[in-house]
């Protein structure tokens, strides 16, 4: 079985932008989950999308947000973004949710300039 | 107060050495997962356990629901072993995680 895959794999924008980011599942897995890792906070859970429907979510402002496709892809966006948004984003797939057994994509860097 | 504290931050061994890193919480949990994370950015899930013990070649997890404690095993190190490890728990549909553990196995 293929990967989670997630594209683009490096991304710079510049503050006040807004960006899409794209995770393909595991063939199967129709639970997406999306983090964010920096430096300074570490891994930090996003939202998790379980047959198109937002199940759980993190403590993120709103400018940050997903959908998730019939088919299981998922996508995230965050509108104007600020300096703080660099970050490693990643996402993980899986048959259930955030508690059972994830499966991690190799991430996107986003630089925000 | 974080919510998942592990130990230590950073650890050097020289190969062949046990290893141990701690991971404890505050917050009830459904599942406890270790994860390791390779420079460049991937993530390896390594375990996932609720309860008990489980073993996958020289890698050895436990589980402690009453004392709220996991520790993460490594026999016979390895430098390939040189990774940062991660404790998260499961609580209330969210992954939490602690800040990871950066180790360092010397030939």
């Amino acid at each position: 079985k293929a990967g989670v895959t997630q594209t683009p794999r490096y991304l710079i924008k510049t503050r006040g932008q807004q960006v899409t980011l794209s995770c393909s599942p595991i063939s199967g897995h129709r639970s997406v989950s999306w983090y964010q890792q920096t430096p300074g906070q570490g891994l930090q859970f996003l939202f998790e999308y379980f047959s198109e429907t937002q199940r759980n979510k993190g403590n993120f402002p709103g400018r940050f947000s997903g959908r998730q496709f019939s088919n299981s892809r998922s996508e995230m966006n965050v509108s104007t973004l600020e300096l703080g948004d660099s970050a490693l984003y990643l996402c993980a797939s899986g048959s259930g949710g955030p508690t059972y057994e994830q499966y991690f994509g190799p991430g996107t860097r986003l630089t925000v300039t | 107060k974080n919510e998942v504290e592990q130990s230590p931050q950073n650890l050097t061994a020289q190969e062949g050495e046990f290893i141990t890193i701690n991971c404890s919480y505050s917050v009830g949990i459904s599942a406890l997962h270790w994860l390791q994370q390779h420079p460049g950015g991937g993530i390896v899930s390594l375990f996932m356990l609720s309860s008990g013990k489980k073993k996958h070649g020289r890698l050895i997890a436990t589980i402690n629901i009453q004392e709220k404690h996991s520790s993460l095993h490594i026999t016979a190190s390895h430098p390939r072993d040189s990774a940062v490890y991660i404790c998260a728990v499961g609580s209330q549909g969210n992954l939490i995680f602690g800040k990871g553990t950066k180790l360092s196995v010397k030939p």
